[in-house]
């Protein structure tokens, strides 16, 4: 299995701030990766995939990046809006795993 | 729109199975070129993807459950199911069902990230 460590795994900041969560993969994954946005009690909803394409709708403040072992996903100017739980997820390997996930909190 | 939602027993004796079916509306599972998936997440963790199925029947799954799981679809019904077989109070999660996106490489055609999921069902493992 490829194993995906994301980090920090909290993460405080200001409205306004600049964010950025790491994500690293065991292996080299290439481009396949993808980061989710979970908020409390609610489903995961995918951001990012290819590791920089962002999805229809996501605000244009959440940038993707990286290939091979290290990713990030960048928060141009936090939003309250933005506060939840953000997850990778490696698709290179048939057995598909995610990181652990990190809280950004305001 | 497309729209998936879990339904299934919210509560699952010990050595029992974990049976939920997912409802597929706004969009033909039959024939679509996307897989159907499962993935679950215990409380306070991360996510863990369980498997997934193709409209043919063909299927995949995550290895660290040690084959106790079956994903399964029916076209006539535009539904896909999950069975998780064996449960033990580690198996007490929400479970979600998603539409997965495919990519091709080299290889040919892949499963990859999940682009729609449903609410999500809790299922406690408990006597």
């Amino acid at each position: 299995d490829i194993h995906m460590i994301q980090s920090p795994s909290t993460l405080s900041a200001s409205v306004g701030d600049r964010v950025i969560i790491t994500c690293r993969a065991s292996e080299s994954i290439s481009n396949w990766l993808a980061w989710y946005q979970q908020k409390p009690g609610k489903a995961p909803k995918l951001l990012i995939s290819k590791a920089s394409s962002l999805e229809s709708g996501v605000p244009s403040r959440f940038r993707g990046s990286g290939s091979g072992t290290e990713f990030t996903l960048t928060i141009s100017g936090l939003h309250p809006d933005d506060v939840a739980t953000y997850s990778c997820q490696q698709y290179q390997d048939d057995g598909l795993t995610f990181g652990g996930g990190t809280k950004v909190e305001i | 729109q497309l729209q998936l939602q879990e339904s299934g027993p919210g509560l699952v004796k010990p050595s029992g199975t974990v049976s939920l079916t997912c409802i597929v509306s706004g969009a033909s599972i039959r024939g679509s070129s996307h897989y159907w998936g499962w993935i679950r997440q215990s409380p306070g963790k991360g996510l863990e993807w369980i498997g997934s199925v193709f409209y043919i029947g063909t299927s995949s799954y995550n290895p660290s459950l040690n084959s106790r799981s079956s994903v399964s679809v029916d076209t006539s019904k535009n539904h896909f199911f999950l069975k998780l077989y064996l449960a033990t109070a580690a198996d007490t999660a929400v479970y979600y069902c998603a539409r997965q996106a495919f990519y091709f490489d080299n290889s040919g055609k892949k499963r990859g990230c999940f682009d729609t999921w449903g609410r999500g069902a809790l299922v406690t493992v408990s006597s």
